[in-house]
């Protein structure tokens, strides 16, 4: 298994650019992730999803769209980059079994908006 | 919503030293806690949970230990070893059937160890 893996690695946006973040898993998951992580700041939750086609946000949502059509691919789409959208990216994603808790994360796309 | 608070922000230890993390937590309906080990340039990986049914959790040189009535948790390294420098994180959770999105993280906690 590959578990996570994420595309691009690094990114550098101007201004006002679009792009979408991709990540896909191998493992049959249910529940999906993503989050940013800022220096210092911890890792914060921008939306999830507990299955293809349902999807919510979490804490960071505004300037992030996602959409989940299949099982094994959860991107994340940056309409209008903005400097404060600067971050490390990271997907997840974990069973939808209580027993089994783990989050799995993909390495990270590092995203600069200039 | 939950806050998680975590300490120290860095810390520096000899080989073979100890390193104790706290966390404490703001929701006492949170009743799962996981930490998480992210070494340089890549994500986050568990190390060890612990649900809030139990006060504590061991798997070798590591430990954690949770106290529900002052809602707080902490992680042990023992016997710290140079491949332990990395930053840890601690969070928390309700987590309720299959329901275990929505982790809410700490800050994170620079381990640096000296050889």
């Amino acid at each position: 298994n590959a578990g996570v893996t994420q595309t691009p690695k690094f990114r550098i946006l101007k201004i006002g650019q679009s792009m979408t973040l991709q990540c896909t898993q191998d493992m049959n998951h249910n529940y999906m992730y993503w989050y940013r992580q800022d220096p210092g700041m911890g890792l914060k939750l921008i939306y999830y999803s507990v299955g293809a086609g349902i999807t919510d946000k979490g804490e960071v949502p505004n300037g992030y769209n996602v959409s989940r059509s299949t099982t094994e691919d959860f991107p994340l789409r940056l309409e209008l980059a903005a400097p404060s959208q600067t971050s490390v990216y990271f997907c997840a994603s974990s069973y939808e079994d209580s027993r089994y808790n783990e989050q799995f994360f993909g390495p990270g796309t590092r995203l600069t908006v200039l | 919503g939950e806050n998680v608070e975590q300490h120290p922000s860095t810390l520096s230890v000899q080989e073979g030293d100890s390193a104790v993390i706290k966390c404490t937590y703001s929701d006492s309906a949170s009743n799962y806690f996981p930490w998480y080990k992210q070494e340089l340039g890549k994500g986050p990986q568990l190390i060890i949970d612990i649900r809030s049914n139990v006060g504590e959790k061991k798997d070798q040189r590591i430990a954690v230990t949770l106290n529900k009535t002052a809602k707080h948790f902490s992680l042990h390294i023992t016997e710290t070893q140079p491949e332990d420098s990395a930053v840890y994180f601690c969070a928390a959770t309700l987590n309720s059937g299959g329901s275990n999105y929505k982790l809410t993280f700490g800050k994170g906690t620079l381990l640096t160890v000296n050889p």
